[in-house]
C-alpha cells in the first residue's frame, strides 16, 4: 500500500488565486513528520514546509500553508496568491520515527499557473 | 555558499558499463542519501549513509553501490547489473541535529541515459 498518496496528477490555477494540493498518508507510527517539496523543470528539489504529527497548529511559511487534518491523515498544501513561478511539480513526503531520516515521497502533482 | 554539488548534470553511457555519479556537500551534514526519480514517479531511496564508513540499502539498492570514505562525499556507482539505469538521480543530505524535523537538502541532480 502506498504510504503517501497524491491524487491530482495535474492542476491548473489562475495567477493570483489560491490553490490546494492534496496529500494523504498512511502510517501507524504516532510520531512522524510531513514535508512538501517543489521541483521546477530544472530538477532541483526545494523544501517548502514541514508539519510534525504533534504540532498543534498548521504550519505556515510565507505564501505556503499546510492544512493538517490528523484524523483524516491528510496534509494538503495551500499556496496563496499564485505566481507564474509557482509552476512546478510538488511532492508530499513523510518521515516516520526510526526511519533514520529517510523520506517517503508521493508521486507528485504538476501545478501550472495561468496568466 | 553551502550546498550539494552533483556532477555531471547529464551523463551518457553504453549498456554494460559501470558509471559513477558524484555528490559532494559542504554543509557539514552527517547523513547523505541517494534517490532515483523516473518520469511520473516520486523519489525512491537507493542508499543512505548516517556516518562516514557506514551505509545502508534503501528500497531499490540492487545494481547500485556506494562508498562513504569522507563526510563530504557520497558517490553512487550504477553497475551493469542495474536493469533500467536510465533515470534522474538526486543526492541529498541532512543534519544530524533536530533529527525529526530537519529536511533533506538536495543537489541539482544527474540525468543518466544508458543506451
Amino acid at each position: 500500500a502506498q504510504k503517501i498518496t497524491q491524487t491530482q496528477p495535474g492542476m491548473f490555477v489562475q495567477e493570483k488565486e489560491a490553490v490546494t494540493l492534496d496529500c494523504t498518508y498512511d502510517t501507524s507510527d504516532p510520531s512522524y513528520g510531513l514535508f512538501w517539496y517543489k521541483q521546477p523543470s530544472s530538477g532541483e528539489m526545494i523544501f517548502l514546509i514541514y508539519q510534525g504529527s504533534y504540532d498543534q497548529q498548521n504550519a505556515t511559511e510565507g505564501r505556503y500553508s499546510l492544512n493538517f487534518q490528523k484524523a483524516r491523515k491528510s496534509a494538503n498544501l495551500v499556496i496563496s496568491a499564485s505566481q507564474l513561478g509557482d509552476s512546478a511539480m510538488y511532492f508530499c513526503a513523510m518521515r516516520e520515527k526510526g526511519s533514520q531520516g529517510n523520506l517517503i515521497f508521493g508521486k507528485g502533482t504538476k501545478l501550472s499557473v495561468k496568466p | 555558499d553551502g550546498g550539494i554539488t552533483q556532477s555531471p548534470k547529464y551523463l551518457f553511457r553504453k549498456e554494460g558499463q559501470n558509471v559513477t555519479l558524484s555528490c559532494e556537500q559542504n554543509l557539514n551534514h552527517d547523513a547523505m542519501y541517494w534517490y532515483r526519480q523516473d518520469p511520473g514517479q516520486g523519489l525512491r531511496l537507493i542508499y543512505y549513509s548516517q556516518i562516514v564508513n557506514d551505509f545502508q540499502k534503501g528500497d531499490i539498492a540492487e545494481g547500485y553501490s556506494v562508498s562513504r570514505e569522507k563526510k563530504e562525499s557520497f558517490p553512487l556507482t550504477v553497475t551493469s547489473a542495474q536493469k533500467n539505469p536510465t533515470a534522474f538521480y538526486l543526492c541529498a543530505s541532512r543534519t544530524g541535529t533536530l533529527q525529526g524535523i530537519s529536511p533533506l537538502h538536495f543537489g541539482n541532480g544527474t540525468r543518466l541515459t544508458v543506451t
